[in-house]
């Protein structure tokens, strides 16, 4: 069964510039959540979608930042316009209905220059 | 304050070692433990969840000390391939609470 797949791995873009970061989730997982690492910090909770629907958005760091899942199958998350501080790993995680169990993403690296 | 907070090591142990770590968490309202490891520029991946009661699987052994907010990994008999970063993990309904992380080194 094919894992959580993100894309893309790595992404240099400069500072003011748009960048859409996709997540393809296990098939079935009608979880999905978005989580960050920046920097020498520990890993952050983004948000969380139920199919298509936003339960938890909480954790986005502003508004600059906009997540989506239409359909209920895979989810972008785009940065608009990027600042330096977004730069970190962006990983992405899906889980069954009713479970604890959170399956990760390889992540995509992101450096705003 | 940290919601995780884990003591980031390194830990350089000889191979056949025990090594053991914990972390403390500030949630009390957390339900859900779990130890995570991540290699190096690899996602985590989840090692094993944490009970109460201990839980043993295979050379690894956790333990959660709610009382204390205290959760525990133990690693037997180590071996090179198990060097990475641990990360202890307390869970909320859904989300996710990371601590920062333990490197643990085993060398031959």
């Amino acid at each position: 069964e094919a894992g959580v797949t993100q894309f893309p791995s790595h992404s240099v873009i400069e500072k003011g510039q748009t960048v859409t970061l996709r997540c393809d989730p296990i098939s079935g997982h009608d979880n999905l959540y978005w989580y960050r690492r920046v920097m020498g910090k520990e890993i952050k909770f983004l948000l969380h979608f139920v199919k298509e629907s936003k339960q938890d958005e909480s954790g986005m760091p502003n508004n600059r930042f906009l997540a989506e899942r239409t359909g209920g199958t895979y989810s972008t998350l785009k940065v608009q316009p990027a600042e330096l501080e977004d730069s970190g790993v962006y990983f992405c995680a899906s889980s069954q209905p009713g479970t604890d169990t959170q399956y990760f993403g390889p992540g995509t690296r992101l450096t705003v220059l | 304050r940290k919601e995780v907070e884990q003591d980031p090591g390194p830990f350089n142990v000889p191979e056949g070692a025990t090594v053991a770590f914990n972390c403390t968490y500030s949630n009390s309202a957390s339900q859900s433990f779990f130890w995570y490891r991540q290699d190096c520029r690899k996602e985590p991946k989840l090692l094993m969840s944490v009970y109460s009661s201990g839980n043993e699987d295979g050379r690894f052994t956790a333990q959660l000390n709610r009382a204390s907010q205290y959760i525990s990994l133990l690693i037997r008999d180590s071996k090179l391939s198990d060097s990475a970063t641990y990360l202890c993990v307390a869970q909320k309904t859904y989300k996710l609470s990371f601590g920062a992380g333990t490197t643990v080194t085993v060398r031959a």
